[in-house]
């Protein structure tokens, strides 16, 4: 069965923080790791993450993909009050003949919270 | 807005009675998908469509559960005889058939629902 852990599962920083969240993935025929933030309602997307594109930028944030490692970072550089969400990672299998398996399969979430 | 929506926004029902979601994705996306969110987790598959066709149906979804997508474009998920532990926000998401460019799935602000 795919399973996705994130860690940490909390953190608390100030404005102008920079943090790393962490994601470790265990999948059959992994195709795509994906990145969203939701605040207080549905998830929306970040970054996503394929063996043709393991490093992804979009101004403060930043995202690596780590094959050999199987597991990815989210990088948020000079964190502002805005930033406070839960941030989930999932990732997508591939089936036998390299389409998608469709479903999503996702971590826990890091809660991060940003104080003034 | 050309993005995911569902209906109801929040639904409060009696055990045992049923209840029906809807779903109406991004109009040039093919696939369309269930999940199932409680708190302090992650969201959890539970059913995919490609056109009207019925992909996946994750092992939560007991036979309680059913989802149609008849004419391949807005989708419904009834619950019968909910639950208590049915209580959970109900989310939905669409994306493009694979090798149709990008694959991201693209989320709809839920339908809580609460069983009491």
């Amino acid at each position: 069965e795919d399973k996705v852990v994130q860690s940490p599962l909390s953190l608390v920083v100030h404005e102008g923080d920079t943090v790393t969240l962490n994601c470790s993935y265990e999948v059959t025929n992994f195709r795509s790791l994906l990145w969203y933030k939701q605040e207080k309602k549905a998830p929306t997307f970040l970054f996503m993450l394929t063996s043709s594109g393991i490093e992804k930028k979009s101004g403060r944030l930043s995202s690596i993909l780590d094959k050999k490692e199987l597991s990815s970072i989210l990088n948020i550089t000079a964190t502002q009050t805005g930033d406070s969400a839960i941030y989930l990672c999932a990732v997508e299998a591939r089936r036998a003949g390299g389409t998608s398996y469709g479903k999503l399969t996702f971590g826990q979430g890091t809660i991060l919270t940003v104080h003034p | 807005d050309t993005g995911v929506s569902q209906d109801p926004r929040h639904k409060i029902t009696k055990r045992g009675q049923n209840v029906t979601f809807r779903c109406d994705p991004i109009s040039e996306h093919n696939r369309l998908y269930w999940y199932r969110q409680t708190l302090g987790q992650g969201p959890e598959f539970l059913t995919y469509f490609q056109n009207e066709a019925q992909l996946e149906k994750s092992r939560l979804l007991s036979d309680r559960f059913s989802a149609e997508r008849p004419k391949g474009s807005f989708s419904t998920l009834e619950i019968q005889r909910t639950e208590q532990g049915d209580s959970a926000m109900y989310l939905c998401a669409s994306s493009p058939q694979p090798g149709q460019g990008t694959f991201e799935q693209y989320f709809g602000p839920g339908t809580r629902l609460t069983v009491t």
